[in-house]
C-alpha cells in the first residue's frame, strides 16, 4: 500500500470514447502530478497540481484534461485518444519538493486505446 | 535545462554479484538526486535520495548511491544482489530552487535482470 490508489488499474477505449482516470492520495501531502510512461521512453511529466492549482503542464494536447477538486484527488479526463496515446499513466503525490520530498506514486492505469 | 542519461539500458547480472547502475546529470544549478525502482506492473517505490551533506547515500534493500559533482554523476550500488532484485531502476533528478521542486526528470531507466 503505497497511500497513493489509482483506478482503474486497466483500461480500454475506442479513439471516440470518454473516460476518466481518477487517483487519491491519503498521505497528506500538497502536490500532485500525472505523468505518462511508454515502452523504451523516459517518463513524462504531464500536469503538477501545487494546493489545487496548475502549477505545470507540460505542452500535453487538448485530449487530456486534468482536474483537481482538492488537495487528495486527481483526475485525467480523456476524449478522442490516438493509439499512441496509449501507454501506462501513473499518479503521484509528494509535500513540499522544495525541501526535497520525493514523489510517491500510485500504481498506475494501463490505458490501451483501439 | 536538467537531463537525465542512464547509460545502461540493460544489465544483466548473476545472483549474489555486485552491480553498479550508472547515472549521469545535467543542470545549472543544485539539485536533488533519486533513485527509484519499478517492479512488473507496479509504480515507482524510491531507494534513496541525495539532498545535501555526505555524498554517500545509503537505501532500503542495500542499495546505495554516490554523488560526485566534479562528474556529474550518481551512480547506484549493492555489493550482492538477489533474484528479486530483478526491476526497472530509475535515476531522477529534480531543481529544487528555480522551479520549486516540482519539475523532476526521469531517466529512461535501466533494467536490471539477476540471473540465477
Amino acid at each position: 500500500e503505497t497511500g497513493v490508489t489509482q483506478t482503474p488499474r486497466h483500461l480500454v477505449m475506442g479513439m471516440t470514447n470518454k473516460k476518466s482516470l481518477k487517483c487519491e492520495q491519503h498521505l497528506g501531502h500538497n502536490a500532485m502530478y500525472w505523468y505518462k510512461q511508454s515502452a523504451k521512453k523516459p517518463l513524462e511529466l504531464m500536469f503538477v497540481y501545487s494546493l489545487e492549482e496548475r502549477v505545470e503542464n507540460n505542452s500535453v494536447p487538448s485530449r487530456f484534461s486534468p482536474e483537481c477538486p482538492n488537495s487528495s484527488h486527481l483526475f485525467l479526463h480523456l476524449h478522442t485518444l490516438q493509439p499512441e496515446d496509449s501507454a501506462l499513466y501513473l499518479c503521484a503525490s509528494s509535500q513540499n519538493p522544495r525541501q526535497g520530498f520525493e514523489a510517491f506514486f500510485g500504481q498506475g492505469t494501463r490505458l490501451t486505446v483501439v | 535545462a536538467q537531463s537525465v542519461t542512464q547509460l545502461d539500458s540493460q544489465v544483466p547480472v548473476f545472483e549474489e554479484a555486485p552491480v553498479e547502475l550508472r547515472c549521469n546529470y545535467s543542470s545549472s544549478v543544485s539539485v536533488y538526486l533519486f533513485w527509484y525502482v519499478q517492479y512488473p506492473n507496479q509504480g515507482l517505490q524510491l531507494l534513496l535520495k541525495y539532498l545535501s551533506g555526505s555524498t554517500l547515500v545509503k537505501g532500503i534493500n542495500g542499495f546505495e548511491a554516490e554523488f560526485n559533482k566534479s562528474q556529474t554523476s550518481f551512480h547506484l550500488r549493492k555489493p550482492s544482489v538477489h533474484i528479486s532484485d530483478t526491476a526497472e531502476y530509475f535515476c531522477a533528478v529534480s531543481d529544487g530552487v528555480n522551479t520549486g521542486g516540482f519539475k523532476t526528470i526521469f531517466g529512461a531507466g535501466t533494467r536490471l535482470f539477476v540471473k540465477a
